[in-house]
């Protein structure tokens, strides 16, 4: 999988947009661009995934950039739950074996809302 | 409510003893998955299995045990065999194994030897 490079921290007003970078210029074709993020002594939690098309649902929404090689993750409206760390994974699609399960956690982006 | 039931929470074990986390998922996944994850480290896979009676093993799979005998339960077995044991432990599950496929975790388990 793609090395995916992100900010070690920000900080966001609460009931403000927060807006978190992801670098992936080395992601493949074929590769998807993942958001999971972790609260302390909790799994990690899906948020959102992409291929090229910017995304959305009901947490977040992904904006990847048009070569791909870098995407946005938008939580519109932020709240102190939203406080975590926050990982962006770049994953091959069609891959079998050990390795279409591994998930490459970076150190992520420590996301902290402000009250 | 659907999702991943991980327990204990949190589980000491003595040096020597074997301990059985378990892992329950109702979402009709067919695979599952053992991660570990150490203090500020990424997830390292022990174990996965991508159908009912059948598993393979991950990258650091020694000193674990697995089964498979039901659909949604995969428990791992933390064996005496397994050097250093203490670490936060996450059971995942996805629809099938096709990489395309999002990974669901459990909320994950402490495992402290004393």
């Amino acid at each position: 999988d793609a090395k995916t490079t992100q900010p070690p921290s920000m900080d966001c007003a609460e009931g403000r947009a927060a807006n978190l970078p992801c670098n992936h210029s080395t992601i493949s074709g074929n590769e998807y661009v993942y958001w999971y993020r972790q609260i302390h002594s909790q799994g990690p939690q899906y948020i959102i995934h992409g291929l090229k098309n910017n995304e959305t649902n009901e947490m977040a929404s992904l904006i990847i950039t048009e070569d791909r090689k870098s995407s946005t993750l938008i939580l519109p409206h932020a709240t102190l739950r939203d406080t975590a760390v926050y990982y962006c994974i770049v994953r091959a699609i069609g891959n079998s074996g050990a390795g279409s399960y591994q998930l490459t956690f970076g150190k992520g982006t420590k996301l902290s809302v402000i009250p | 409510d659907g999702g991943i039931t991980q327990s204990p929470k949190y589980l000491f074990r003595k040096e020597g003893q074997n301990v059985t986390l378990s892992c329950e998922q109702n979402l009709n996944h067919d695979a599952m998955y053992w991660y570990r994850q150490d203090p500020g480290q990424g997830l390292r896979l022990i174990y996965y299995s991508q159908i009912v009676n059948d598993f393979q093993k991950g990258d650091i799979a020694e000193g674990y045990s697995v089964s498979r005998e039901k659909k949604e339960s995969f428990p791992l077995t933390v064996t005496s065999a397994q050097k250093n044991p203490t670490a936060f432990y996450l059971c995942a599950s996805s629809r099938n194994s096709n990489s395309g496929n999002t990974i669901y975790f459990g909320e994950g388990s402490w495992l402290t030897v004393v």
